[in-house]
C-alpha cells in the first residue's frame, strides 16, 4: 500500500519555467517530509525538507508547500534549469518509526 | 558524493543463489537503513539498524536478512534468489534516528 501518493509521474519543462510536483498522504502521524533528487546511476540525495509547524520552506530554487489540513505537499522548482532534469520523490517518515515512506516518483524533463 | 559505501556495484546472479551486499556508513553515522528499488514497487524500506540493533522492519521478505557489525557496517544477505529480487539496492544512514538519511550508490542486482 502506497502511503505517499506522487503526481505526475513525468514532467517536461522549459528552461526558465516552474516545475511543480505534488504529493498526498494519508497517515497523519507522518512529521518529516523530504524530497529527494535522483540522477541516473546515483543515490537519491536529500534537496529540501519540511516539518509540518511550517506552511513553506524555501532554498534557492527550491520550495516546499505544505498543506496540513489537506495532507499534501508539493514541490516547487522556479526558474527550472537543464541541470535539474532528474528524478524527484516526496518521502514522509513519523517518529519513532524513521522508515522512509517514498512516493512512486517524477522524472523531471527541463527543455533548453 | 554522500560518504555511504555499498559493494559491489553491479551483481550478476541466478536464481537460487545467496548473494551479500555490503554498506558503510558515514563516519559517526550509528543508523543504516535498506531499501529496495523497483520499476514497479519504487523505493521501498527493507529494514533498519541502529548501533547494531535491529531498530525497524518493512517490506523484508523472509529470505532476507541483514545485520550491523561492531564497526556500524552492515550486510544485506539475499538468500534463494528469484528472477522479482532483480532491483536497485540502496544503504541510507544517519547520525541518529531522526537525523537526514544520506543515500549510497546502490547495488544493481540482476538475477537470471
Amino acid at each position: 500500500q502506497q502511503q505517499v501518493k506522487q503526481s505526475p509521474q513525468s514532467l517536461i519543462v522549459q528552461k526558465g519555467g516552474i516545475s511543480i510536483i505534488n504529493c498526498a498522504y494519508e497517515n497523519t502521524a507522518f512529521d518529516y517530509f523530504p524530497w529527494y533528487q535522483q540522477f541516473p546511476g546515483k543515490g537519491p540525495a536529500l534537496l529540501i525538507a519540511i516539518r509540518p509547524d511550517v506552511s513553506e520552506k524555501k532554498e534557492g530554487r527550491f520550495t516546499i508547500s505544505f498543506n496540513k489540513s489537506a495532507k499534501q505537499f508539493s514541490l516547487h522548482i522556479m526558474d527550472s534549469q537543464p541541470g535539474d532534469s532528474a528524478t524527484y520523490f516526496c518521502a514522509a517518515s513519523a517518529p519513532t518509526r524513521y522508515a522512509l515512506n517514498f512516493g512512486k516518483g517524477t522524472s523531471l524533463l527541463v527543455t533548453p | 558524493d554522500s560518504g555511504v559505501t555499498q559493494t559491489p556495484k553491479h551483481l550478476i546472479t541466478a536464481t537460487g543463489q545467496r548473494v551479500t551486499l555490503r554498506c558503510s556508513p558515514r563516519s559517526g553515522d550509528l543508523s543504516v537503513y535498506w531499501y529496495q528499488q523497483s520499476l514497479d514497487q519504487g523505493l521501498q524500506f527493507l529494514i533498519q539498524y541502529y548501533n547494531g540493533e535491529e531498530r525497524a522492519k518493512g517490506n523484508i521478505l523472509e529470505r532476507f536478512s541483514a545485520q550491523q557489525f561492531p564497526d556500524l557496517h552492515s550486510e544485506l544477505n539475499l538468500s534463494s534468489l528469484e528472477l522479482g529480487d532483480s532491483a536497485l539496492y540502496f544503504c541510507a544512514s544517519s547520525t541518529s534516528l531522526a537525523d537526514t538519511q544520506y543515500f549510497g550508490p546502490g547495488t544493481r542486482l540482476t538475477v537470471l
